[in-house]
């Protein structure tokens, strides 16, 4: 079974349009998080969500926003997309707790292409 | 959360040992060094962290000098499916979760 799984894997789609991507864990963690990487390959954290709280990053633009139906599922909506918002995004999950915070398990990845 | 310095690149042969170094001379007392990998098209792999033991598990080893400015992660026996980026982190547990990669290694084991 896939730990942290991400849909779709590949998404290509024109400027302007609204897309999700989906994302589960089915490991029993309380944090998940979305992060970015861009054609230089720099991967960038995006935002941090658990119950209690979302952190986000203050470079994301308000046209990302991350929808959490339940503790076990972090989708990604990105509204009016740009040509810059072509990139892989990786979903991200952790425990809770001081030895497990910053153990993450990441997702195999969406590659966004924007046309 | 401390900054980190590690060489842009490092190869090394099949079956030998890949010592990877990273700086962080601005390490506080009450982070950790964490070392994730990212192997080509694949999401990053945690790998280990300390604090200033040294430590090891089935993945490497990581070795943490006594003034904690430095740590190398050790791969006993590189294989080429050892071939990725391998980021150093330096982070306090509980950082509000905002873990960030800065540029890495990019380790090429050959044959």
């Amino acid at each position: 079974d896939t730990a942290v799984s991400q849909t779709p894997k590949y998404l290509v789609t024109q400027m302007g349009n609204d897309k999700s991507i989906k994302c589960e864990q089915n490991l029993g963690h309380d944090t998940m998080y979305w992060y970015k990487q861009d054609s230089k390959k720099f991967l960038k954290i995006m935002f941090s969500y658990n119950n209690k709280e979302l952190i986000i990053n203050e470079t994301v633009p308000n046209r990302f926003s991350p929808k959490s139906p339940d503790k076990a599922h972090l989708n990604l909506h990105i509204n009016s997309l740009e040509l810059g918002d072509s990139a892989v995004y990786f979903c991200a999950s952790s425990p809770q707790g001081l030895s497990g915070a910053n153990v993450l398990t990441f997702g195999a990845g969406s590659r966004l292409t924007v046309l | 959360d401390a900054k980190t310095t590690q060489p842009p690149s490092m190869d090394c042969a099949e079956g030998r040992a890949a010592n990877l170094p990273c700086n962080h001379s601005t390490i506080s007392g009450n982070e950790y060094v964490y070392w994730y990998r990212q192997i080509h098209s694949q999401g990053p792999q945690y790998i280990i962290h300390g604090l200033k033991n040294n430590e090891t598990n089935e993945m490497a080893s990581l070795i943490i000098t006594e003034d904690r400015k430095s740590s190398t992660l050790i791969l006993p026996h590189a294989t080429l499916r050892d071939t990725a980026v391998y980021y150093c982190i330096v982070i306090r547990h509980n950082a509000g979760n905002m873990l960030t990669f800065g540029g890495g290694t990019r380790l090429m084991v050959k044959p």
